[in-house]
């Protein structure tokens, strides 16, 4: 058990786009999931806490307004890339925790976001 | 387009020994720590954690060694395989009933044949 879906693994836009990106808790319901980002050879740096129900936490730096998130469901959080540039490019990643107990969470596979 | 980052220090390490990956970590209120592997294109996988109140922890293959006074996180592979190579994490959970993780810079693991 315990496995997050993300989607797409891999997209190209082009700049000024926007583009979403979906984590899904396949066999769990998480209330608190995360989005990360990665920069090649750096490690993930949190960019916001995605809560069921209520807006999303975000860590500072991150524009909110840029990276809309939005967690509709005990299963679902969106991340939205608005507007996007070259310099968002970056790796995505999202994670979430069937045993809040426990912690340890478990990751999706990622998404490569390379704008063009 | 993508930013100019730092190189990942890497471990190079002959298959069939043992690996030594260390992690220094930054808040002393931190009290669970876990380990998380890397492979190319996919999210970090859950390998080993660790509550501050032990100091070792072991799985298989894998050991977790803590060290509180000096802030100081290894995680020990024995008889380091190539399905090991891969870019391993430390992550600390800096305040307790968060469940918000800081990520180390990690470390690159390479096995060689």
């Amino acid at each position: 058990g315990a496995v997050v879906s993300q989607h797409p693994s891999w997209v190209i836009c082009k700049s000024g786009t926007s583009v979403k990106i979906e984590c899904r808790s396949l066999d769990f319901q998480a209330t608190t999931m995360f989005w990360y980002r990665q920069f090649p050879k750096q490690s993930l740096m949190l960019m916001a806490t995605s809560n069921e129900g209520s807006k999303a936490t975000y860590e500072q730096g991150v524009e909110k307004d840029k990276f809309l998130i939005n967690h509709a469901s005990l299963t679902l959080s969106t991340l939205t890339v608005t507007s996007a540039h070259p310099e968002d490019s970056s790796f995505y990643i999202c994670s979430a925790s069937k045993n809040r107990v426990l912690g340890g969470y478990t990751f999706g596979s990622g998404t490569r976001l390379t704008v063009v | 387009g993508e930013s100019v980052g730092l190189h990942l220090p890497t471990l190079s390490v002959q298959e069939g020994d043992n690996s030594i990956i260390n992690c220094a970590y930054s808040n002393s209120a931190s009290d669970y720590f876990i380990w998380y592997k890397q492979e190319s294109g996919k999210g970090p996988q859950f390998i080993i954690d660790i509550r501050s109140n032990m100091d070792k922890r072991q799985g298989q293959r894998v050991t977790v060694l803590l060290n509180k006074t000096v802030k100081h996180l290894s995680l020990q592979i024995a008889a380091t395989q190539p399905g090991d190579s891969a870019v391993y994490f430390c992550a600390e959970n800096p305040t307790s009933g968060t469940y918000k993780y800081i990520f180390g810079t990690g470390t690159r693991l390479k096995v060689l044949a």
